[in-house]
């Protein structure tokens, strides 16, 4: 299984919102409603930010949001804020019964 | 509340088996729905999902690296241990520990992860 795409970066002004992308095939992100999201900070360990395409765990702000169409899914933080500067990470259930995560996408807040 | 942590060599010679431990605690691999599973990260590179291991000992690998991987548990003491073999410099990476929830297909808790050098 292949790691899923996603672009290497983006970037967006506080305030303002962001869309990352996480395409993969119909084998995992297509054909499951199992894509989650991961936000990491510099040395630390990840932080589930969205499951199941569009669920925000308890204390997860609610500028984050998901959805999906097709083999592509996305995660949107609106309202970016410093903090939000991470690498985030899509991750989806295989139809193997395992799992891969995308390239990762950095985030920078001008 | 749930914790788990990683414990294990910080340097293995190429060729040798990595053998890491995660320690848990919050919740018993024993309760129906629940999994175990394994994350690496090379430095400064994307995670790596290499394996789970279910309540009941039902087991999933990477593709990549099922034939060096192995996944067990110990139930009584809250131990989830992951054995990697033929070590190649390419294996060094932070390897994270995480829980997988009641029949769901994410990791909600994470280990703070240990560091993993290959090098002779």
């Amino acid at each position: 299984q292949s790691a899923l795409t996603q672009p290497a970066s983006v970037s967006g002004s506080p305030g303002q919102s962001i869309t990352i992308s996480c395409t993969g095939t119909s084998s995992d992100v297509g054909g499951y409603d199992y894509v989650s999201w991961y936000q990491q900070h510099p040395g630390e360990a990840p932080k589930l930010m969205i499951y199941d395409v569009t669920n925000r765990p308890s204390g997860v702000s609610n500028r984050f949001s998901g959805s999906k169409s097709g083999n592509t899914a996305s995660l949107t933080i609106s309202g970016l804020q410093a903090e939000d500067e991470a690498d985030y990470y899509c991750s989806s259930y295989v139809s193997s019964g395992t799992y891969v995560f995308g390239i990762g996408t950095k985030v920078t807040v001008l | 509340q749930i914790t788990l942590k990683e414990s294990g060599p910080t340097l293995v010679k190429p060729t040798q088996t990595l053998t890491l431990t995660c320690t848990f605690s919050g919740f018993s691999l024993s309760t129906r729905g629940l999994a175990v599973g394994w994350i690496r990260q090379p430095p400064g590179k994307a995670l790596e999902w290499l394996a789970l291991i279910y309540w009941d000992a039902d087991k999933r690998y990477s593709p990549s690296l099922k034939n060096r991987l192995t996944i067990t548990k110990d139930t009584s003491k809250n131990q989830v241990v992951l054995t990697l073999t033929n070590m190649d410099p390419v294996d060094t990476a932070t390897y994270y520990c995480a829980h997988r929830p009641y029949y769901a297909d994410y990791f909600d808790y994470w280990g703070q992860g240990t560091l993993v050098t290959v090098s002779s």
